[in-house]
């Protein structure tokens, strides 16, 4: 089965403090992605990364950053953390190729709190 | 937006069939559909997909109709630990980005 383990369950930082959400998959997946997840809202993409050292944006990366350093690791970045970026932040993984139809498989999330 | 629609909430019993429907009428040629599930406070679970037979896997049974426009997901025999949210997503190419967009889905309860 695949495994996407994200680094923590739970989190809680303080506004302006610099966050890093981890996130690892075991099954050799080149597609990662980091989306966030709010009620109303469903789930938007933040960033998503091809290969390593390689990353496109999604719709909502203001305030984000990435790092994709080896195949297997996808960081999250929240470069000044503030109030309204409290939400729960889910990591997925999927098999490689530009419009495969793989799904993509998700880990079970971080949920952010920045007060 | 999400380009599905489906019920917010449905019951099922323990041990019987749990048909889920979803409408996507406008679903194009090449687009799959997709079903996921989130169990409370839980990472979304893939569970199927298809482009246009029915398909079936160790989960569940995905059954499209010949025009497309709609499908249901049936998990034959439903247990307590079904009981999620279950979401019907119709893949969007986005410059192959893969983007998922997730609508409200259908929250099923399963009862004992």
């Amino acid at each position: 089965d695949v495994k996407v383990t994200q680094s923590s369950r739970y989190l809680v930082k303080r506004t302006g403090e610099k966050v890093f959400l981890e996130c690892v998959q075991d099954m050799d997946h080149e597609n990662m992605f980091w989306y966030r997840q709010d009620p109303g809202l469903g789930l938007r993409l933040i960033y998503f990364s091809y290969d390593v050292k390689m990353k496109e944006k999604g719709d909502i990366p203001e305030g984000y950053s990435v790092s994709r350093e080896k195949k297997e690791r996808f960081s999250l970045i929240l470069e000044s953390a503030s109030t309204n970026q409290t939400s729960m932040y889910l990591c997925a993984s999927s098999i490689p190729g530009q419009g495969t139809n793989q799904p993509q498989h998700f880990g079970d999330g971080t949920r952010l709190s920045i007060l | 937006d999400a380009k599905t629609t489906q019920p917010p909430s449905m019951d099922c019993a323990e041990g019987r069939a749990a048909n889920l429907p979803c409408n996507h009428s406008t679903i194009s040629g090449n687009e799959y559909v997709y079903w996921y599930r989130q169990i409370h406070s839980q990472g979304p679970q893939y569970i199927i997909h298809g482009l246009k037979n029915n398909e079936t896997n160790e989960m569940a049974s995905l059954i499209i109709t010949e025009d497309r426009k709609s499908s249901t997901l049936i998990l034959p025999h439903a247990t307590l630990r079904d009981t999620a949210v279950y979401y019907c997503i119709v893949r969007i190419p986005q410059g192959g980005s893969e983007k998922l967009v997730f609508g409200k889905g259908t929250k099923l309860t399963v009862n004992p």
